[in-house]
């Protein structure tokens, strides 16, 4: 199974910051790699899928990149419904494997 | 708006067998460019790819539950299935279904249901 490992596995900001959550695989899985946010007590719902390709509907304060191996989710500045956990996960092979997730939380 | 929603008992015992449904609306689980998928998520923990059934009943599982799951899919009711045997305790988690594009279409999860807790115990 390809790991993903995520770092931080959480964070304090505060509304406004600009927030990076990195996500590594141990290999190279071209840019096969999607970004889900999850609130408590719900489903995860995608924000990012292929690298970089912005989901249907999510803010544009949300971007990623990176291919290979090395992937990074961005939010440009911070806000009150963003407090979450978020979570990698590679498409490039079966069983596709998450991070173990980035908390999200208010400074 | 599609929409799926998971359904089966919320309480198992060890040793036996987990059985869910996932029903499916506003889209149909007979389009080829979407796989049916299982996730699952243990209370507090991350996310368990458990494996997805295809329209045409082909199906790919995690090799680490391999030999427990079988899925199954049934086009006249829009409806795909999980069953897993020989529960244990580490089996408990929320269950969700989830439609994973296929690969020309992104691959990621777009639709997920609310996902339902099991819990094994006796």
């Amino acid at each position: 199974d390809i790991q993903m490992t995520q770092s931080p596995s959480s964070l304090s900001a505060s509304v406004g910051d600009r927030v990076t959550i990195t996500c590594r695989a141990s290999q190279n899985i071209r840019r096969f790699l999607n970004w889900y946010q999850q609130k408590p007590g719900k489903a995860p719902k995608v924000l990012i899928y292929a690298a970089s390709s912005l989901q249907s509907g999510v803010p544009s304060r949300f971007s990623g990149s990176g291919s290979g191996t090395d992937f990074t989710l961005t939010i440009s500045s911070l806000q009150p419904e963003d407090f979450a956990t978020y979570f990698c996960q590679q498409s490039y092979s079966h069983p596709g494997t998450f991070g173990q997730g980035t908390r999200v939380e208010i400074k | 708006q599609v929409q799926l929603q998971e359904s089966g008992p919320g309480l198992v015992k060890p040793s036996e067998t987990l059985s869910l449904t996932c029903t499916v609306s506003g889209g149909s689980v007979s389009s080829g460019y979407f796989y049916w998928t299982w996730i699952r998520q243990p209370p507090g923990k991350g996310l368990e790819w458990i494996g997805y059934v295809y329209y045409s009943g082909s199906t790919t599982y995690n090799p680490s539950l391999n030999s427990r799951v079988i899925m199954s899919i049934d086009t006249s009711k829009n409806q795909f299935s999980l069953k897993m045997t020989s529960v244990t305790a580490a089996d408990t988690a929320v269950y969700y279904c989830a439609r994973e594009r296929g690969r020309d279409y992104g691959d990621y999860f777009d639709y997920w249901g609310q996902g339902t807790l099991v819990t094994v115990s006796s």
